[in-house]
């Protein structure tokens, strides 16, 4: 099993550029989520999903819209990019709906310019 | 504001070397999660503590959750080169919505 995968691995845009952060997971999760990790403050939920058809705002959701149309696919879409938004991007899934014992995948690191 | 600080936010110890690492919050959580990562990896989870003042023990990592389940505590005994990382505790406070610490990451010196 691959377990979580992302892609691309790294990513440099321009300010205003578009562009989705693919994720997608062989394990049969009901959950899914997107992260954000910055120096110093620890990972930050951005958007998350409890099931097809089913997603909810984290801490962080502005400026990122994601869709769930099938159990093994999360994409977040970044429809404005913003230097703000220089991060770098995980997604999880979990077999427990409430989001325990995450599988993290390997990441995405992105650069806005 | 973060909900759950944890402390130190670095160290550096030698190879032998004992080290614990604090989880901190005002709130109370339901269960606690312990991650480790690795650098250019995403966390990897260590161990899930449920109940108040539960123990659990994972080789040489001890895992400890508060009494009132404000906060948790982890420590290594003899640390190794292998346990250089990222350590991340995280918390399900309400619904679907898990909360991570700010991290320590610790390097240990062969």
């Amino acid at each position: 099993n691959a377990g979580v995968t992302q892609t691309p691995k790294f990513q440099v845009l321009k300010t205003g550029q578009s562009m989705t952060l693919q994720c997608a997971q062989d394990m049969n999760h009901e959950y899914m989520s997107w992260y954000r990790q910055d120096p110093g403050m620890g990972l930050r939920l951005i958007h998350y999903s409890v099931g097809a058809g089913i997603t909810d705002q984290g801490e962080v959701p502005n400026g990122y819209n994601v869709s769930r149309s099938t159990t093994e696919d999360f994409p977040l879409r970044l429809l404005s990019a913003a230097p703000s938004q220089t991060s770098v991007y995980f997604c999880a899934s979990s077999f427990d709906r409430r989001g325990e014992k995450l599988f993290f995948g390997s990441g995405t690191q992105l650069s806005v310019l | 504001t973060q909900l759950l600080e944890q402390s130190p936010q670095f160290l550096s110890i030698q190879e032998g070397e004992n080290l614990t690492v604090y989880c901190n919050s005002s709130s109370v959580f339901s269960s606690l999660q312990w991650y480790r990562q690795e650098p250019g990896e995403g966390p990897v989870l260590l161990v899930t503590v449920v109940t108040g003042g539960e123990v659990k023990k994972l080789k040489r990592l001890t895992f400890q959750f508060g009494d009132a389940r404000k906060d948790s505590s982890l420590h290594i005994t003899a640390a190794q080169p292998g346990d250089t990382g990222l350590y991340l505790c995280a918390g399900a406070e309400t619904g679907n919505q898990f909360y991570f610490g700010t991290g320590t990451s610790l390097t240990v010196i062969p």
